[in-house]
């Protein structure tokens, strides 16, 4: 009864390869993020979709695509995969019914370390 | 802007005594949520406690406190009685309703937390 699911835990692949990240969550949240934590443990927001709906674009390279085919799944395609992008990617997800609701924690899944040779 | 900082990278404590780690903030937005998250070193991210901007109380929650000073803009973890499975990464975090972040959950750096037998 995982509440916030990702496949694979590892993925080890090289560059210039494209692959992809699947997560799924079963807590009925409406809000679900994609997060990377580097080398140095810092975690940082990537992507976050609100009832399918992209909200929050950081930074990323447009190698990076999200998708969402409905409110329990936000999936991470990545192109061109390049040594940089060598990190642990987490989804998580949040209540956040109506508006983004500043008390709802994120529930995260376990991650999926991604290592590019 | 937003920002989380937690000044102590590493820490030491002695089973069964008690350890607090310190986390300051900065927001300009009245609305705002402070949690606690613990990643051991199997790598999941585990939703500790949260207090909000707007509570009278500190959070507990078992053996975590929160020790919530809005003035001073801190929002200190204290956990009593060390375990030896307390021995992990320590992240504070913060949401906000409103500015660039539309309820994103930013972290600080992590502290992580050696529990001494």
């Amino acid at each position: 009864d995982t509440a916030v699911s990702q496949t694979p835990k590892y993925l080890v692949t090289q560059m210039g390869n494209d692959k992809s990240i699947k997560c799924e969550q079963n807590l009925g949240h409406d809000t679900m993020y994609w997060y990377k934590q580097d080398s140095k443990k810092f975690l940082k927001i990537m992507f976050s979709y609100n009832n399918k709906e992209l909200i929050i674009n950081e930074t990323v390279p447009n190698r990076f695509s999200p998708k969402s085919p409905d409110k329990a799944h936000l999936n991470l395609h990545i192109n061109s995969l390049e040594l940089g992008d060598s990190a642990v990617y987490f989804c998580a997800s949040s209540q956040d019914r109506t508006s983004i609701s500043y008390n709802s924690p994120l529930h995260f899944g376990n991650g999926t370390r991604l290592t590019v040779t | 802007a937003q920002k989380i900082t937690q000044t102590q990278p590493g820490m030491f404590v002695q089973e069964k005594e008690a350890v607090t780690l310190d986390c300051t903030y900065d927001t300009s937005d009245p609305s705002y949520g402070l949690f606690w998250y613990k990643q051991p070193s199997s790598g999941e991210m585990i939703f500790l406690i949260y207090q909000g901007s707007y509570d009278q109380q500190n959070a507990t929650e078992g053996r975590y406190s929160l020790n919530f000073q809005k003035a001073r803009k801190s929002a200190n973890l204290v956990i009593s009685a060390s375990q030896l499975g307390d021995s992990a990464m320590y992240f504070c975090a913060m949401r906000q309703n409103y500015g660039g972040s539309q309820g994103n959950l930013i972290f600080g750096k992590g502290t992580k937390l050696s529990v001494k037998p």
